[in-house]
């Protein structure tokens, strides 16, 4: 049971335009979401987070939003550059205790093109 | 310079062998966890520990044993390794209720 979905795979943009990553979630005990950047052969890479108290989180050229109600978040990306280009991850978790159980979507892969 | 690294990068082992994956992270945060990505990409939570003390244990095989010495380590001890373990192994660190931040990776092959 996929808790948290990416639905699109794959998303090519052109240079300088807005790249829209979508995600939803399932488990109304989610309230900190965040995205994540992924190159080949390394790490995820921490890019932007959102708690349920807000709808929108904005962070350079990288803007999240959050809709609780239709449980979907989406990240926004102006302009898009060729080193955007990366596998992007939705996650979820609950806000408990220590430790932050994240949930992660499947990612989608952004080709920014020139 | 590296906030949260991991040795080896790669490994490469027979089934039914012992290895161990270690973590460091030099950021100061009380909690680290293990992540596994497996085959089809998808990332899951394997452990976590919180000043040394396990707070979060999935549905992971007793093989899998964690091992934190200190808050600022957390290595995984895998026994008797089988085919489906192949997988990359991310740890990660963070502060309670903030962004975790993650090690390169450990690519683990058992052939």
């Amino acid at each position: 049971d996929q808790q948290v979905k990416q639905n699109s795979p794959s998303l090519s943009v052109q240079e300088g335009r807005i790249s829209i990553l979508n995600c939803d979630y399932t488990n109304s005990m989610f309230d900190y979401f965040l995205w994540y950047k992924k190159y080949p052969a390394e790490g995820p890479t921490f890019l932007i987070s959102i708690s349920s108290i807000k709808d929108k989180n904005e962070d350079g050229r990288f803007t999240v939003f959050l809709n609780k109600s239709a449980k979907h978040l989406s990240l926004h990306i102006v302009p898009s550059q060729p080193g955007d280009s990366a596998v992007y991850f939705c996650a979820a978790s609950p806000v408990t205790g220590t430790a932050s159980k994240l949930t992660f979507g499947t990612g989608t892969r952004l080709q920014v093109t020139l | 310079d590296t906030a949260v690294s991991q040795t080896p990068k790669y490994l490469v082992t027979q089934m039914g062998n012992d290895k161990s994956i270690k973590c460091e992270q030099n950021l100061g945060h009380d909690t680290m966890y293990w992540y596994k990505q497996d085959s089809k990409k998808f990332l899951k939570i394997m452990f976590s520990y919180n000043n040394k003390e396990l707070i979060i244990n999935e549905t992971v095989p007793n093989r899998f044993s964690p091992k934190s010495p200190d808050k600022a380590h957390l290595n995984l001890h895998i026994n008797s390794l089988e085919l489906g373990d192949s997988a990359v192994y991310f740890c990660a660190s963070s502060r309670p209720i903030e962004a975790q931040y993650f090690g390169p990776g450990t690519r683990l092959l058992v052939l």
